[in-house]
């Protein structure tokens, strides 16, 4: 039973344009998020989190917005950059409780 | 961030035989670390939580008994495959939660292990 879903494994966005990855989830208990970005033969490399007292949480380029209603959470990264190519990961856990991870979705930034 | 090694990060050796993945972070005590296993093209699967001075907690469906975790210290764990088959060659990694919390954690560089 997948409870995280990346339904999308790969996506490919021009430079500078936005690039936007989905999540899915199904366990109402989850409340916190996170994204991970991970590099081949590479451990995975926290990006952005949120909380699910919050709907939308900014750093940078990167944007995570929930859902809570829909279960579902975007990654949004903008402008998009070639160094950004590499699999994103999406993560859930709830009461502070072991990770899990989604899919995974593989993006490439083309110039 | 805490920073997280691992050793080796990638070995191939035959089939009936042990390897043994250590899992060191640098510069952070850790009570607990987490072993984690990724398949192609697939997602990573926690296997088990290592706990220093106790017996490592597996997640369902992994065999203890092939994969013996031991916390030496505050700064190591290591994994061991017993008798690895090819179905056993994956990519391993290993993370220790930043501070008390398990869903806030910093992975290593994981390492690949490919049985022949």
């Amino acid at each position: 039973d997948q409870q995280v879903k990346q339904n999308s494994p790969s996506l490919s966005v021009q430079e500078g344009r936005i690039s936007i990855l989905n999540c899915d989830y199904t366990n109402s208990m989850f409340d916190y998020f996170l994204w991970y970005k991970k590099y081949p033969a590479e451990g995975p490399t926290f990006l952005i989190s949120i909380s699910s007292i919050k709907d939308k949480n900014e750093d940078g380029r990167f944007t995570v917005f929930l859902n809570k209603s829909a279960k579902h959470l975007s990654l949004h990264i903008v402008p998009s950059q070639p160094g950004d190519s590499a699999v994103y990961f999406c993560a859930a856990s709830a009461n502070t409780d072991k990770l899990i991870f989604g899919t995974g979705t593989r993006l490439q930034v083309f110039p | 961030g805490a920073v997280v090694s691992q050793h080796p990060s990638w070995v191939i050796c035959k089939s009936g035989t042990s390897v043994k993945i250590e899992c060191r972070s640098l510069d952070f005590q850790a009570t607990t670390m987490f072993w984690y296993r990724q398949f192609p093209k697939q997602s990573l699967m926690l296997m088990a939580t290592s706990n220093e001075g106790s017996k490592a907690t597996y997640e369902q469906g992994v065999e203890k008994d092939k994969f013996l975790i031991n916390h030496a210290s505050l700064t190591l764990s290591t994994l061991t495959v017993t008798s690895a088959h090819p179905e056993d060659s994956s990519f391993y990694i290993c993370s220790v939660p930043a501070g008390l919390k398990a869903n806030e954690q910093f992975f290593g560089p994981g390492t690949r292990l490919t049985v022949l």
